[in-house]
């Protein structure tokens, strides 16, 4: 069965780059999966972020797209989630998550979610 | 504000049945597949319902979901202690330019 973990900085500056990598293990990244990014900030509901495969594209939420970029490194069998000029509405547990099929609205393996601080 | 509408909370004594609405539009609901993840408090969203109607392997068969036309619903038969959880209805919005996954609010559901 896969696994995903997150691993990152839980605390960024405002204004400064949140940057997330997320682990696969248990199965491979170069498969007919999109590896994604989903967010919860506290209290509240869940937030799809984005979504790439391992030949590199990406699809991304409208609402956040001019901040994101994702990446893939199947070498090493991670992705990365970075996010620009954050601000504390950026304060969240990020997940990454299993799509299996671009742009089907279900995860079927997520990450156990990693909480990230926007804070001075 | 999120896309999809559903209540914030039902509840229901253990062995009754509830039923969670998730209420959109024919830009997103309308036309496309729906989900429903479960999430346990201080844990990940876990699959329940896919392709609106279906259930991963290991979900028992007293959660259903169904959908006509602009809205959806996810059913509990049986209710349990252990279905004390928030439920997520999810589907794709293709209003915009880059169609987006978008979620509901989330439902919290008691057993009384």
């Amino acid at each position: 069965q896969v696994q995903l973990q997150e691993s990152g900085p839980g605390l960024v500056k405002p204004s400064g780059t949140l940057s997330l990598t997320c682990a696969v293990s248990g199965g491979s990244i170069i498969s007919s999966n999109w590896w994604s990014w989903v967010r919860q900030s506290p209290g509240k509901g869940l937030e799809w972020i984005g979504q790439i495969y391992h030949s590199g594209s990406t699809n991304y939420n409208p609402s956040l797209k001019s901040r994101v970029i994702m990446s893939i490194d199947t070498s090493k069998k991670q992705f990365s989630l970075r996010l620009s000029f954050v601000t504390a509405a950026d304060t969240a547990v990020y997940y990454c998550a299993i799509q299996r099929v671009e742009l089907l609205p279900y995860f079927d393996y997520w990450g156990q979610g990693m909480l990230v601080t926007v804070s001075s | 504000q999120s896309v999809l509408t559903q209540p914030p909370s039902v509840s229901a004594a253990p062995g009754r049945k509830v039923t969670i609405s998730c209420s959109g539009s024919s830009s997103n609901i309308g036309a496309n597949y729906v989900s429903w993840h479960q999430q346990v408090p201080g844990t990940a969203p876990k699959l329940l319902i896919y392709d609106t109607d279906k259930r991963p392997s290991g979900i028992p068969d007293r959660f259903s979901g169904s959908k006509s036309g602009t809205s959806a619903t996810l059913d509990i038969t049986g209710l349990q202690t252990g279905d004390e959880a928030d439920y997520y209805c999810g589907t794709l919005d293709s209003s915009l330019s880059d169609p987006s996954v978008v979620f509901g609010g989330g439902t919290k559901v008691t057993v009384l």
